[in-house]
């Protein structure tokens, strides 16, 4: 148990759905993060949360559209989703934005586009 | 971009033996940051180095880091088939304060 839970853990959607990947952290921390990881590829940031506040948009396609309503809680909307963007989709938070602090990951969901 | 790169990329060895993986980046860093991955889970933060560290130990591992050549290495003795799992290095650039730069990572396997 890493204290960041993320539902759903499998998803399979048409590219003219629309969903929303959750992510929950108990660990009191007040910051948050989006990444997405492909085969063989390294993970890439996709969005930076503080204390609610989006600090950071890797510059990421309007398709994904994050929302952070309060420190614990953290969502990644998707609609209109092309082929490339299956993948793992993985949350993390720490406890702040700051240098020494490690990131803690959730198990991911893993996305598939139909 | 890419700041870390792993190597090897893949790595199999036997129930007891050492594994060494490899890890070089390309700007100045504040810190460094080992993570494991097993199938189909995410990744667990294994050992942080600063970049004013040059080795550090905790349990089984042990990370060096050598800041004029811009590598780090991960050392795990006595491997065990509970070791099988990918291991990612994580940069931290002086540059920036939060974004950690990931490698692709290496692949391990313990055969028992």
């Amino acid at each position: 148990e890493t204290g960041v839970t993320q539902t759903p853990r499998h998803l399979v959607m048409g590219m003219t759905n629309k969903k929303s990947l959750k992510c929950e952290q108990h660990l009191g921390h007040n910051a948050m993060y989006w990444y997405k990881q492909s085969a063989k590829k390294p993970l890439e940031l996709m969005f930076v949360y503080s204390l609610e506040e989006r600090v950071e948009n890797n510059s990421v396609p309007s398709r994904f559209s994050p929302e952070c309503p309060n420190s614990s809680h953290l969502f990644l909307h998707l609609h209109t989703l092309q082929p490339e963007d299956s993948a793992l989709y993985l949350c993390a938070s720490s406890q702040d934005l700051v240098t020494y602090q490690p990131q803690h990951f959730g198990d991911g969901t893993r996305l598939s586009i139909l | 971009s890419q700041q870390g790169e792993e190597d090897p990329q893949a790595l199999s060895i036997q129930e007891g033996e050492n594994a060494t993986m490899n890890c070089s980046y390309k700007t100045s860093i504040n810190n460094l940051q080992w993570y494991r991955q097993n199938s189909g889970r995410g990744l667990v933060h294994l050992i942080l180095i600063r970049s004013n560290e040059r080795e550090k130990h905790s349990g089984r591992l042990r990370v060096t880091l050598d800041t004029s050549k811009k590598s780090s290495s991960l050392l795990i003795t006595a491997s065990r088939a509970a070791d099988t799992a990918s291991y990612f290095c994580a940069s931290l650039e002086r540059s920036n304060d939060y974004k950690l730069s990931f490698g692709a990572g290496t692949t391990v396997t313990v055969r028992a």
